[in-house]
């Protein structure tokens, strides 16, 4: 079975500051999807950002970017210019295949102080 | 737009009663999913659905049914609630599309159970 960890339950940044969040996962597959979904405190989930195993790019969204290494099974969530708004909760979560369901970790809360 | 709604966003209801918590979504999307998120599990999965009279279990399935009469609802039974699922229960829906597979969540709905 996959399993999902973040290491770090809460942390902090200055706003503007960068910041780079943990995620660890434990998998046999070789094909899969790794994804970081954002909970602010009206608790939607929303996907900040995702990756497929067999790409060695790491994705980026604007300020968002990840560190994928695939041999280490880490898929670190760097967020640039830290802003206000994006105090959350923030998941990292693993896929098998296409249609499988999620396996999440369980989070970590990032601050982010003025 | 696309959207998918989930209600009620809260609930107070009693141990031993059943209840039915709705989902709907207007993206035509094949899967569905239920999560329950609870403090240090993150989110865990309770059914999915991949298509009409399509059902499976997930991790945290006891004391949950689900039933997929069309592609667009997907509602959770609690056949006799208890206090222990008390919770926040997320559904979400996703689309195979290429490598475009992505999980779109509802807002969510705040159970209590007294």
């Amino acid at each position: 079975a996959q399993t999902v960890t973040q290491s770090q339950p809460e942390m902090s940044v200055q706003e503007a500051e960068t910041v780079t969040l943990s995620c660890t996962y434990d998998t046999s597959e070789n094909n899969y999807y790794l994804f970081w979904y954002k909970q602010p405190p009206s608790r939607q989930m929303i996907l900040v950002i995702r990756q497929e195993a067999y790409k060695q790019q790491n994705a980026t969204e604007n300020r968002f970017s990840v560190n994928f290494q695939k041999a280490a099974k880490s898929f670190s969530l760097k967020i640039s210019d830290s802003q206000l708004g994006d105090t959350a909760m923030y998941f990292c979560a693993f896929m098998k295949g296409y249609g499988q369901n999620f396996v999440f970790g369980p989070g970590t809360r990032l601050s982010v102080l003025p | 737009d696309a959207e998918i709604t989930q209600s009620p966003r809260h609930k107070i209801t009693e141990t031993g009663r059943q209840v039915t918590l709705a989902c709907h979504q207007t993206w035509n999307h094949n899967n569905m999913f239920w999560y329950r998120q609870d403090l240090g599990h993150g989110l865990r999965l309770i059914h999915y659905s991949y298509g009409v009279q399509d059902t499976n279990k997930g991790e945290v399935s006891d004391g949950y049914s689900v039933s997929r009469s069309n592609t667009e609802d997907l509602p959770l039974t609690l056949e006799s609630a208890a206090s222990s699922q008390t919770s926040v229960y997320f559904c979400a829906s996703s689309e195979l599309a290429g490598v475009q597979e992505t999980q779109y969540f509802g807002p969510g709905t705040r159970l209590l159970v007294l």
